[in-house]
């Protein structure tokens, strides 16, 4: 167990619906990452805030956005989804400012877009 | 854009056999890490190797560095069942002035009994 909570752990969605994923860091991790895993894409990096903040952005499109909340959960809004959404989300956590340190992942949430 | 490339892309070998993961990748790095995923599970940190260190050993797992080569190796040793995952390589890239971490696509690690 990371100590990083994701819920929910699995949504079936319709086209077209936006859902939001939740994320808790490991307790005194002050940066979240999302990162979206699909078997054509592999894992790729969505966005990463510190503190609050937000420091990097990936390959995140902007049907997608992200926060970071004061007690430092997160969330990850996804509207207007399409079938090509359908994949793993993966958040994670580190004590670090920067993002090439260790991180620790959460155990996912599988969405799924019919 | 992808940076670390694993090699092979699968490998099945016998229980107690040692396992060999290769990775390269494209530009200069600050460090490189192998994390491991169980099939739809998240991804569960190994092992963290910076530019200037050439190798380390972590419990079974020994990781080794070449940045002239820009390539890093995995090895597994006396492996077990429990060790079938999907074994990625990362390495951090700055984009923006930010640093993240780049994954390769992973190698499937299949470990019989």
């Amino acid at each position: 167990d990371s100590g990083v909570t994701q819920t929910p752990k699995h949504l079936i969605t319709a086209t077209g619906q936006r859902v939001t994923l939740r994320c808790s860091p490991r307790s005194g991790d002050l940066s979240v990452y999302w990162y979206q895993q699909s078997l054509d894409q592999g894992l790729q990096f969505l966005i990463h805030y510190y503190n609050g903040e937000e420091r990097a952005k990936g390959n995140i499109l902007e049907r997608f956005s992200a926060q970071q909340f004061p007690d430092l959960h997160s969330e990850l809004n996804l509207s207007s989804l399409e079938l090509g959404d359908s994949a793993l989300y993966f958040c994670a956590s580190s004590l670090h400012r920067t993002g090439r340190e260790t991180q620790y992942f959460g155990p996912g949430t599988r969405l799924l877009v019919l | 854009s992808q940076q670390g490339e694993e090699d092979p892309q699968a490998l099945s070998i016998q229980e107690g056999e040692n396992a060999t993961m290769n990775c390269s990748y494209k530009t200069s790095i600050n460090n490189l890490q192998w994390y491991r995923q169980n099939s739809g599970r998240g991804l569960v940190h190994l092992i963290l190797i910076r530019s200037n260190e050439r190798e380390k050993h972590s419990g079974r797992l020994r990781v080794t560095l070449d940045t002239s080569k820009k390539s890093s190796s995995l090895l597994i040793t006396a492996s077990r069942a429990a060790d079938t995952a999907s074994y990625f390589c990362a390495t951090d890239a700055t984009q923006g002035g930010s640093e993240k971490l780049v994954f390769g696509k992973g190698m499937k690690l299949t470990v019989n009994p």
